[in-house]
């Protein structure tokens, strides 16, 4: 199994800025995933990231909007650009890559609030 | 295109009670299948998973579920609740075609436990 940390944990923000999230894995893992958690809802994917290439996106998600980094294989970052108040919403990170049925392992989420 | 259905966005059950949350999925071939459980303000926890080693899939906290293909379910189920269960149940599919593939959640039961 693999232990993922995510900073921050929680988040107030003010319309039109941006925030960045970073994810931690203890272990090293292939694949890296971000999802979003509206309130009240379950998840929906916003991109997979590998590392050394560019994320891939879901429909409905854009870079400009969350650009993803993943620099190597224990660390990712998504940034949530120019948010407004639909933003709000939980944040998680997973990863995969430990075994070989596609079991993701979760981090305990960043939770945002846009004012 | 996979996709889960999880019947019942709430259930409430007695304390000692037995546990049973629905899910069905739909997928081209049989997939791998999750439950993860979400304790509030917290990430998501794999309860238990199946791969095709045995249809009866035993994991934690004294949680179970069975693959029936001819139904195309995975039902959670736990023969006596504590109130310790409460919490969001997500099942989930995800499809063996390739490594490391995406894994698509179903909308979650919130499983409330009364004294």
């Amino acid at each position: 199994s693999a232990v993922i940390s995510q900073k921050p944990s929680r988040d107030i923000c003010q319309r039109g800025t941006s925030l960045t999230i970073q994810c931690q894995v203890d272990s090293q893992v292939t694949m890296m995933f971000w999802y979003r958690q509206q309130p009240g809802q379950s998840l929906t994917l916003i991109a997979t990231a590998n590392q050394g290439s560019e994320a891939t996106y879901e429909s409905g998600f854009v870079i400009d909007k969350f650009p993803i980094s993943r620099p190597n294989l224990t660390f990712s970052t998504l940034t949530v650009s120019n948010m407004s108040p639909e933003d709000s919403s939980i944040y998680l990170c997973s990863a995969s890559g430990t075994s070989s049925n596609n079991e993701q392992f979760f981090g305990p989420g960043t939770r945002l609030t846009v004012l | 295109a996979q996709s889960v259905t999880q019947l019942g966005s709430h259930v409430s059950v007695s304390e000692g009670a037995l546990v049973l949350l629905r899910c069905n999925y739909s997928s081209s071939v049989p997939p791998y299948l999750f439950w993860y459980v979400q304790y509030p303000n917290q990430g998501l926890q794999l309860l238990l998973k199946y791969t095709s080693a045995a249809t009866l899939v035993k994991g934690i906290n004294g949680f179970e579920a069975e693959f029936k293909k001819s139904e195309t379910s995975f039902h959670l189920t736990k023969p006596s609740a504590h109130m310790s269960d409460a919490a969001e149940y997500f099942c989930a599919v995800s499809d063996r075609g390739t490594s490391y593939d995406k894994v698509i959640f179903g909308p979650g039961t919130s499983l409330s436990v009364i004294p």
